[in-house]
Formats: structure tokens, sequence, C-alpha cells
């Protein structure tokens, strides 16, 4: 499997600032996604990020807010903007490697937002 | 729209005992049936996986047993051990398109 990292891996913020998120895999994969898990709750998922064109953004989810960019085949961005307590959540990256035809999913670590 | 149930929410079962875990699915597209592990602080990982062609999948402790018919699969871990405990989560997609319908999660405690 593809070894994930994301960047922080925890943050504290203030309302109506904005953070950006990194996430850095050690392989070329062949889908990127970002997904969000609200505390004690299940996951969801926000977008696929797409090499080098625009994001695909699920129901209820919104460019403006959630902009990302992926440059390459091993990096990716999620950016909340204009934090409110209700962003407060862990955002996951989720890749899919060469071998994505299997279906096999691989999650980072997270990265855990606190919106003050 | 919940198109992945689970159940239960929680689960307590003595060291060495069979854990069960249920879900069920709404779309008949779905051909992609994972289950991820999470401890806290932790990202999902993938444990075992199965698609609609088998019935039954083992993998070591833990098998899938899937049900086309009924639209639902479920989790056993036998023997269960007090490392078991974590949090699982049953998942769907359509094939290749990699986005995962995630369930509501089970907190399972293995006592010793």
């Amino acid at each position: 499997s593809a070894v994930i990292s994301q960047k922080p891996s925890r943050d504290i913020c203030q309302r109506g600032t904005s953070l950006t998120i990194q996430c850095q895999v050690d392989s070329q994969v062949t889908m990127m996604f970002w997904y969000r898990q609200q505390p004690g709750q299940s996951l969801t998922l926000i977008a696929t990020a797409n090499q080098g064109s625009e994001a695909t953004y699920e129901s209820g989810f919104v460019i403006d807010k959630f902009p990302i960019s992926r440059p390459n085949l091993t990096f990716s961005t999620l950016t909340v903007s204009n934090m409110s307590p209700e962003d407060s959540s862990i955002y996951l990256c989720s890749v899919g490697t060469g071998v994505f035809r299997s279906g096999e999913l691989f999650f980072g670590e997270g990265s855990r937002l606190t919106v003050l | 729209q919940q198109q992945v149930k689970q159940s239960p929410q929680s689960l307590i079962v003595q060291k060495g005992g069979i854990s069960i875990i249920n879900c069920a699915y709404e779309n008949t597209a779905f051909d992609y049936f994972p289950w991820y592990q999470q401890f806290p602080g932790k990202g999902p990982a993938l444990l075992i996986a199965i698609r609609p062609d088998v019935s039954e999948k083992k993998e070591g402790r833990f098998t899938i047993s899937f049900n086309k018919s009924a639209k639902q699969f479920s989790l056993h871990i036998m023997d269960s051990q007090p490392g078991d405990s974590a949090t699982y989560f049953c998942a769907a997609s359509k094939r290749n398109t990699g986005k995962l319908i995630f369930g509501q999660g089970t907190t399972l405690q293995v006592k010793p």
C-alpha cells in the first residue's frame, strides 16, 4: 500500500480564517479523494481531486468553501475556507494505488482541525 | 439518504468470542464492499473487502459474508482479542469510481 502523509496532523484555528491541508503520497496514484469525519461520526466524501483539472465535488460541498488542488500524481491540497466551529473535523486524504482496479483505497492519518 | 446502514452502533464481546457487525445497502450498482478498522487518532485501515461474485471471504480471523439478494454483508471477527477494540466501518462503492459510501460505524470493545 502507498504511504500517505498529511500535514498538519492537527491545528487549532480561529473563526473566519482558512487552513490548507497537504497530502503527499510516496508513489504515483490513480485517484485521490478528500473525506471529512466529524467528531464521533462516519466518513463523508468531500471531493475527488483530479490531476491537472478542477476537483469534482459531492453534493453539499462547494469549491468556494473547499478549494482543492492536485498538481501531480503524488500531491494534493485541501483548503478549508472562512472556517466556523462547524468545520471542526478530521479531514482525510484517500488514494487509490496503481492497482486501483482492485478497488482498494488507503487513507492517511488525517488532519484534526478545531475551529474556535 | 443513508445508502449504507450499519449495526450495531456499539458492541462488547468477551476475549475469544465472535464479533459480528452487519451492514445493508440500497444501491444495487455497488460492487465493492470493504471494511475499515479505525483506532483513536488514526486514519481508517483497510481490513478486508469483497465483491458480489463471492458469498464469503476469509482472511485470518476476519470473514466477510455477503448476501447479494438481501443486499447485506457482515464482518465476523473470530477469537476476538482486546487489540481488536476499535471502530469498524463498512463501506460500498461502484466499480472503479473509488467513491466510498460509509456506514455509521461500530465501536467494538473486547473485554479481557
